[in-house]
């Protein structure tokens, strides 16, 4: 029972590039969230999904695309990454008690 | 937009003493959840306590208890018997039972003196 998952643990990007993180959990929670953990801030809520083929936008979405095809993944694609995207990111499972991947640490370039 | 207040970024507390993390929040729902969340150097988020809004009774795990003051907006976390180990950044977060909207304060960083 691994919980949730984040890959890469890393990424350096450059300017312009395009990426996707990946989330995958094994817990069977309908509800899974992404957010991005920048210093001197909380956490802060790009997109959510409650459940497969639903997906909607949290308070910083700009620039992120999420999908849900099945209930264990949910991916989050920068398109075209940029310097203010420079973060770390966090996946979560659950809704009342979110369980939280161990975040991927990118900077772009 | 419902906003975390977290008006302490840092505080310290002698080993086996007590400590009050506080947080406000502003919102106008009436259905929402309240928790606060521990980030230890290793960056793993691990929920500590949850509070629903609608319970009047004060949430409790262990060393941890809240103090819910829903009129004036207050969610206080109270660490007893502080240890070494409870030295991390701690983030009150509130979810709306409305709309699934998430909110996190900037955090406390709780340091713990031996």
């Amino acid at each position: 029972n691994a919980g949730v998952t984040q890959t890469p643990k890393f990424q350096v990007l450059k300017t312009g590039q395009s990426m996707t993180l990946q989330c995958a959990q094994d817990m069977n929670h309908e509800y899974m969230s992404w957010y991005r953990q920048d210093p001197g801030m909380g956490l802060r809520l790009i997109h959510y999904s409650v459940g497969a083929g639903i997906t909607d936008q949290g308070e910083v979405p700009n620039g992120y695309n999420v999908s849900r095809s099945t209930t264990e993944d949910f991916p989050l694609r920068l398109l075209s990454a940029a310097p203010s995207q420079t973060s770390v990111y966090f996946c979560a499972a659950g809704a009342n008690e979110q369980f939280f991947g161990p975040g991927t640490r990118l900077t772009v370039l | 937009a419902q906003t975390v207040t977290q008006s302490q970024p840092e505080m310290s507390v002698q080993e086996a003493e007590t400590v009050t993390l506080s947080c406000t929040y502003d919102t106008s729902e009436s259905d929402y959840y309240l928790f606060w969340y521990k980030q230890p150097p290793s960056r793993q988020m691990i929920l500590v306590i949850r509070q629903e809004a609608y319970k009047q009774q004060n949430a409790t795990e262990n060393r941890f208890s809240v103090n819910f003051q829903k009129a004036a907006k207050s969610f206080s976390l109270k660490i007893s018997d502080s240890q070494l180990g409870d030295a991390a950044m701690y983030f009150c977060a509130y979810r709306s039972g409305n709309n699934n909207d998430m909110r996190f304060g900037a955090g406390t960083r709780l340091t713990v003196k031996p």
